[in-house]
């Protein structure tokens, strides 16, 4: 039972590095997420995938950009690092779209800890 | 007055003990409504669905008051593993395809 599966676990990045946060679900589910939680703010949505071939920004899209490879794989890329990017990177999956009135549980995977020095 | 507000906490009840925490939303368009929980330094999980009626799972009772926007959720005989962060997620739904928004969670902890 995979479920959520992200990686890196963890990652330790200079300013201006760039990485990509990998993340795949084995449920079959059409719309995936990516989301950033810090201390005091929350989970706040970065960008997410209603369905395969389609992309839309969250809330705090800026520095980064995302693939949505194919339906089980959506990936999230740090093209140039910055401090303010140091978070817990949450990819999740439902198996409704967004706009849908039923769609209420997301499964998250267990996150990828991210430090930008 | 942001999306989805929680009181922060922390919560500190003995065991045994029956706490609440409350949620408002902004958007009177929201069509749903949930609670989620998360454990430290875990990823959150789907605690159950709230109902116009109001739903009960075991010890857990969730409410939901359209008129006044806001939800609740009742514990009752708090046990220690219940110490966790509890997160307001509402589905604005209708509000062009806006996905789930979650609160910044209320943290509670039982002591034994």
């Amino acid at each position: 039972n995979a479920g959520v599966t992200q990686t890196p676990k963890f990652q330790v990045l200079k300013t201006g590095q760039s990485m990509t946060l990998q993340c795949a679900q084995d449920m079959n589910h059409n719309s995936m997420y990516w989301y950033r939680q810090d201390p005091g703010m929350g989970l706040r949505l970065i960008y997410y995938s209603a369905s395969e071939g389609t992309t839309d920004k969250g809330e705090v899209p800026n520095g980064y950009n995302v693939s949505r490879l194919n339906k089980r794989e959506f990936s999230l890329r740090l093209e140039s690092a910055a401090p303010s990017q140091t978070s817990v990177y949450f990819c999740a999956s439902s198996e409704w779209g967004p706009g849908a009135a039923n769609t209420g549980e997301l499964f998250f995977g267990e996150g990828s800890r991210l430090t930008v020095l | 007055r942001k999306e989805v507000e929680q009181d922060p906490g922390p919560f500190n009840v003995p065991e045994g003990a029956t706490v609440a925490f409350n949620c408002t939303y902004s958007n009177s368009a929201s069509q749903s409504f949930f609670w989620y929980r998360q454990d430290c330094r875990k990823e959150p999980k789907l605690l159950m669905s709230v109902y116009s009626s109001g739903n009960e799972d075991g010890r857990f009772t969730a409410q939901l008051n359209r008129a006044s926007q806001y939800i609740s959720l009742l514990i009752r005989d708090s046990k220690l593993s219940d110490s966790a962060t509890y997160l307001c997620v509402v589905n604005m739904g209708s509000a062009g395809n806006t996905p789930l928004v979650f609160g910044k969670g209320t943290r509670l902890s039982v002591i034994a």
